[in-house]
């Protein structure tokens, strides 16, 4: 069964400090591995990342994938409160069984 | 906006009952997918439809079923509902069949009474 499992499930910091997010994944077939950012509602997309060791960046945010240790891990650095949100991980097989198969999420919450 | 629609945005029903979420996917994409969300279970996939065709099935009751039509937009038909269907299901639609990148709608909050 496929499974992707994040950590850790909720971080609390300050604003200004920088944080790391960390998914494993054991998926048959593994395609891409896919961040979101969940604030109230819908997921949005942040990052899909198909290569191993190719950092993805956009503005403060950047993640980073590892395809031998089956991981990735997404950074934030000078947080702000903005960024309070679950942050879910999602890794694609392309398979038979198309869609994404997501982790709990971390709930990230930042206090000014 | 991502471009994708779903209504309602809320609905309570009662146990047995059934409903019908709708969804239209943002123009010119294919493909539409459908997720349950519930605490404890986080984000499941369900169903998946690309031109009109079902392509894959994932954790989807056999009391729910989802069709879409040809203009694309989706339903997905919960019926003899139970309290433990309440949770909010998302629609996301992306271009092409074998494509991820997945764009969500808002939701519908089902609250089962």
């Amino acid at each position: 069964e496929d499974k992707v499992v994040q950590s850790p499930l909720s971080l609390v910091v300050h604003e200004g400090d920088t944080v790391t997010l960390n998914c494993s994944y054991e998926v048959t077939n593994f395609r891409s591995l896919l961040w979101y950012k969940q604030e109230k509602k819908a997921p949005t997309f942040l990052f899909m990342l198909t290569s191993s060791g190719i950092e993805k960046k956009s503005g403060r945010l950047s993640s980073i994938l590892d395809k031998k240790e089956l991981f990735s891990i997404l950074n934030i650095t000078a947080t702000q409160t903005g960024d309070s949100a679950v942050y879910l991980c999602a890794a694609y097989s392309g398979g038979g069984a198309d869609g994404l198969t997501f982790g709990k999420g971390t709930h990230l919450i930042i206090q000014p | 906006d991502s471009g994708v629609t779903q209504t309602p945005k809320h609905l309570i029903t009662a146990t047995g009952q059934r409903v019908t979420l709708r969804c239209s996917p943002r123009s010119g994409d294919l493909s539409v997918y459908w997720y349950q969300q519930s605490l404890d279970q986080g984000l499941q996939f369900l169903i998946q439809y690309y031109n009109g065709e079902e392509r894959a099935k994932g954790n989807i009751l056999e009391r729910f079923s989802a069709q879409q039509f040809p203009d694309l937009h989706s339903e997905l038909n919960l019926s003899s509902l139970e309290l433990g269907d309440s949770a909010l299901y998302f629609c996301a639609s992306s271009v092409g069949g074998q494509g991820p990148e997945a764009f969500f709608g808002q939701g519908t909050r089902l609250t089962v009474v």
